[in-house]
């Protein structure tokens, strides 16, 4: 099955500084890249996806890079803010639907 | 509009009794997931619904662990003489159903379970 690791584990920035979150997997199969949000005691949220065929996307100050011939992806964080704070899991998945996480990464800013 | 909805919130029961998770997904959402999330790791897949088959349940970890869904809806996960290493928390999610891959999965508030 499909093994999805993320480093760090743990990440703590400067507010206004840049934070990135790496994932590597496994499976070359897996064709979908969603990152999740999850602040304390809360349900994760996802925050932003990128499907296999697209390399890059954006959205404000979140965005995410997909390298599917080294089966990595990253998410980019600019200018961190306090509320950015939170426990973030990247996932990937195939044609199967179901999700396999990363063990997660806890991102603190410090104000 | 509603999200997921699950209930209980928070179950707290007796090694060896049986429990009922009920998992509300979003209406009409097609797909529905279990997960289960041990503290401080991501989420871990158990079984997966396309309406009210059941198409995936590789990630159930024994048998004592079933679930259903039999109006396509509603869904509840079952766990029958619990053990303390079932204490977790369960999450649900669902998804639209109208791609062929790449959906994205909601989740709900998950129910935490707590075997003494």
């Amino acid at each position: 099955g499909e093994n999805v690791e993320q480093h760090p584990s743990t990440l703590s920035v400067q507010e206004g500084d840049s934070a990135v979150i790496k994932c590597t997997y496994s499976d070359s199969a897996s064709n979908y890249f969603p990152w999740y949000k999850q602040e304390l005691g809360k349900r994760p949220q996802l925050i932003i996806d990128i499907r296999s065929n697209v390399g890059e996307k954006k959205d404000q100050r979140i965005a995410v890079t997909l390298n599917k011939t080294a089966k990595h992806f990253s998410l980019h964080i600019t200018e961190t803010q306090p509320e950015d704070s939170a426990v973030y899991f990247c996932a990937a998945s195939g044609n199967d639907y179901k999700l396999s996480f990363g063990a997660g990464t806890t991102v603190t800013v410090r104000a | 509009g509603a999200g997921v909805s699950q209930s209980p919130r928070y179950k707290v029961t007796k090694r060896g009794q049986d429990v009922a998770l009920r998992c509300d997904p979003i209406s009409g959402h097609v797909s529905l997931y279990w997960y289960r999330q041990a503290l401080g790791q991501g989420p871990e897949f158990l079984t997966y619904f396309n309406y009210e088959a059941q198409q995936d349940k590789s990630g159930l970890p024994n048998d004592r662990f079933s679930a259903e869904r039999p109006e396509g809806s509603i869904s509840t996960l079952t766990i029958q003489r619990t053990e303390q290493r079932d204490s977790a928390m369960y999450r649900c999610a669902s998804s639209l159903g109208d791609r062929n891959w790449g959906e994205t999965q909601y989740f709900g508030p998950g129910t935490r379970l707590l075997v003494l």
